[in-house]
């Protein structure tokens, strides 16, 4: 079935520091891939989206751009910061239902 | 004024009590879902519903129940508790089911003792 892989966390980096976050899929067809934030105790957000091959989503300083020749979406920002702790979901949406990987916790030391 | 709002934010109960978790969405959205996320933070959908009919019902146990009294509500009742069910429950609507984003609540933490 359709499922999303990202990389196991924590991921701990320093203030100002690049950030790759990996994120692989497998899906019949041609899926819309997402990047969702969740900062602690609250409720996931849309980060940002892709919905076809080759498309770049981008918010916030974050982009990510729909691969569909290695099937991936990783998310990349070039200088993060302590504010962007949060759990980062990767998801696709095949009709009606999102499917999303188990989350990556990312910690941003000052 | 909050988009998605549930009630209670947690819960703590001991096994085999019947409790409920309400979520309303004041975005006019038609669908409406509820999601488990386990302590790994893993996020499974549930069910949703679609202007109050049901629309996706994943492998869940029969001791939970969604209702939908208007397209704003969707609640979940969950008879039997189990410790298994201890988890956060995050209710989230979208305009209709292809809409590509969804919009989540703070979540409900349920604790089983």
């Amino acid at each position: 079935g359709d499922s999303v892989t990202q990389m196991e966390g924590p991921v701990t980096l320093s203030e100002e520091a690049f950030l790759t976050i990996n994120c692989t899929y497998t899906a019949t067809g041609y899926p819309s891939l997402f990047w969702y934030v969740q900062y602690p105790g609250e409720g996931l957000q849309l980060l940002l989206k892709a919905t076809k091959a080759d498309d770049k989503g981008s918010n916030k300083g974050f982009e990510a751009t729909y691969r569909k020749e290695t099937t991936s979406f990783h998310l990349e920002k070039g200088s993060v910061q302590v504010s962007d702790s949060a759990v980062y979901f990767c998801a696709l949406k095949k009709r009606d239902k999102i499917i999303f990987g188990k989350g990556t916790r990312l910690h941003i030391l000052p | 004024d909050t988009a998605v709002s549930q009630t209670p934010k947690y819960l703590v109960t001991q096994m085999g009590n019947d409790k409920s978790i309400k979520c309303e969405q004041n975005l006019g959205h038609d669908t409406m879902y509820w999601y488990k996320q386990d302590s790994k933070k893993f996020l499974k959908i549930m069910f949703s519903y679609n202007n109050k009919e049901l629309i996706i019902n994943e492998t869940v146990p029969n001791r939970f129940s969604p209702k939908s009294p208007d397209k704003a509500h969707l609640n979940l009742h969950i008879n039997s508790l189990e410790l298994g069910d201890s988890a956060v429950y995050f209710c989230a609507s979208s305009q209709d089911p292809s809409s590509y984003e969804q919009f989540f609540g703070p979540g409900t933490r349920l604790t089983v003792l």
